[in-house]
């Protein structure tokens, strides 16, 4: 079956750390471009980071510097180490796969496939 | 920074048609997306390529593009497309980026 379970969520404190991981089943991730998206509690979606196949990665501006992605081929399962967490990162932590292609260039992706999510709560 | 901007709510009786507009600059040269997110699910993808239906999505889901606003259409809304919608593009430094989203009230 084709899917992906996260863990790692919980309580921490303000300027803390946890990390998150998501394992895949059915698919490689090292064969696909795979993201986190986080979503605070009745908040939009909004995008955390990415993972390219080639291993370069890109970070939202609100993040960036804090989070680190990155995956082990070996076990098939995608991370996101977060430190000096802040309450504002509080949220459900969704992991997911794009699905797409590229052309002349230009790459076009969306998010395929998702997983149940992992609740991150920063709170003292 | 680039932006998506949505509604907060739409709203229609069942059977009317909804629809939900999605506002950005670079929409004209990048694919909007739409997703449906139901409560305490993940979202669900209904458009792709700016007009694309997926396997599976009703047939009263459809997506166009004209200029910088994207629209999803339900055509016929029903009771159970009560959820909340995102639209969904990437910007020229290839970051991901989702709408505000719209609580779409069916009743």
């Amino acid at each position: 079956e084709v899917q992906l379970v996260e863990s790692g969520g919980g309580l921490v404190q303000p300027g803390g750390s946890l990390t998150l991981s998501c394992v895949a089943s059915g698919f490689s991730v090292s064969g696909k471009y795979m993201s986190w998206v986080r979503q605070a509690p009745g908040k939009g979606l909004e995008w955390v980071s990415l993972i390219y196949t080639r291993g370069d990665t890109n970070y939202a501006d609100s993040v960036k510097g804090r989070f680190t992605i990155s995956r082990d081929n070996s076990r098939n399962e995608l991370f996101l180490q977060m430190n000096s967490l802040r309450a504002d990162d509080t949220a459900v932590y969704y992991c997911a796969r794009e699905d797409g292609y590229c052309r002349g260039g230009d790459c076009y992706s969306y998010f395929g496939l998702w997983g149940q999510g992992t609740l991150v709560t920063v709170s003292s | 920074s680039y932006e998506l901007t949505q509604p907060p709510s739409v709203s229609v009786s069942p059977g009317q048609t909804a629809r939900i507009t999605c506002s950005g600059d670079a929409l004209p040269k990048k694919y909007a997306y739409w997703y449906q997110q139901k409560s305490g699910q993940a979202p669900v993808l209904v458009i792709y390529e700016d007009s694309k239906r997926p396997s599976g999505i009703p047939e009263r889901f459809s997506g166009s593009i004209s200029g910088t606003m994207a629209t999803l259409t339900i055509t016929g809304a029903q009771v159970e497309d009560e959820a909340d919608y995102y639209c969904y593009s990437t910007d020229s430094s290839d970051n991901r980026l989702f709408g505000g989203g719209t609580k779409l009230t069916v009743l």
